[in-house]
């Protein structure tokens, strides 16, 4: 069965460094997503992009993060300069069509802000 | 703003035991709902969609409703077994087809 991609597994990084999250969606897909999960608390929503652009963002999305897909095939998240309170898992999502086929998720990138 | 809540938090059962979770949305303005089953520690697992068109869904032992218009959605697993022990996640699906919304999730453990 097809599979979103997520590397690396666990990063961690010094506060004030930038990260990039990279993801592998599912080959035919068109929808992309990122989320996040503080540990313990509920999945939340960052950012949804399609057709090259963002189509929607959450409050959490601010100007230290950054979307893009430099390939066909690739899909990052950067964040410019972290803090302790990005310490979180990162779930990437691809959807053939949100409406018909629903999401799937990748296994997650746990950043650890220190 | 979409809120999810997912009743209860925690279930402990027995291995075969019948079991109901419950998932209720604010905003009943959905395109579909999905739910979700996670491990400690791991990512999300798709079990189940129901459109908003659809009123239920079944996989095996899953058997997932919608009742869009009271904004309540069920999740009934039936003969439960250790190996269902997980957190299931419920999440419908914005009007506009951008953004799932999660709920805390439901906790379940499934003893031999």
């Amino acid at each position: 069965e097809p599979e979103v991609t997520q590397t690396p597994s666990h990063q961690v990084t010094q506060m004030g460094q930038e990260v990039i999250l990279h993801c592998v969606p599912i080959s035919n897909h068109l929808y992309f997503y990122w989320y996040r999960q503080i540990l313990g608390q509920k999945v939340e929503f960052l950012v949804s992009f399609y057709n090259n652009e963002i189509s929607e963002k959450s409050e959490i999305f601010d100007d230290q993060f950054s979307v893009e897909r430099p390939d066909g095939s690739n899909f990052t998240l950067k964040i410019r300069s972290t803090k302790l309170e990005d310490s979180a898992m990162y779930f990437c999502a691809s959807s053939q069509s949100t409406t018909d086929y629903g999401y799937t998720f990748g296994s997650g990138t746990r950043l650890t802000v220190v | 703003k979409q809120e999810v809540t997912q009743i209860p938090a925690a279930l402990s059962v027995p291995e075969g035991e019948n079991l109901v979770l419950n998932c209720s949305f604010t905003d009943s303005a959905i395109y579909n709902l999905q739910w979700f089953r996670q491990d400690p520690g791991k990512g999300l697992t798709s079990l189940l969609l129901i459109q908003s068109s659809q009123r239920e869904q079944t996989s095996g032992r899953l058997n997932a409703s919608l009742d869009k218009s009271s904004g309540r959605s069920t999740l009934y697993i039936a003969a439960s077994q250790p190996g269902d022990s997980a957190t299931y996640l419920c999440a419908p699906l914005n009007q506009a087809g951008t953004a799932l919304i999660f709920g805390k999730g439901t906790t379940l453990s499934v003893s031999s």
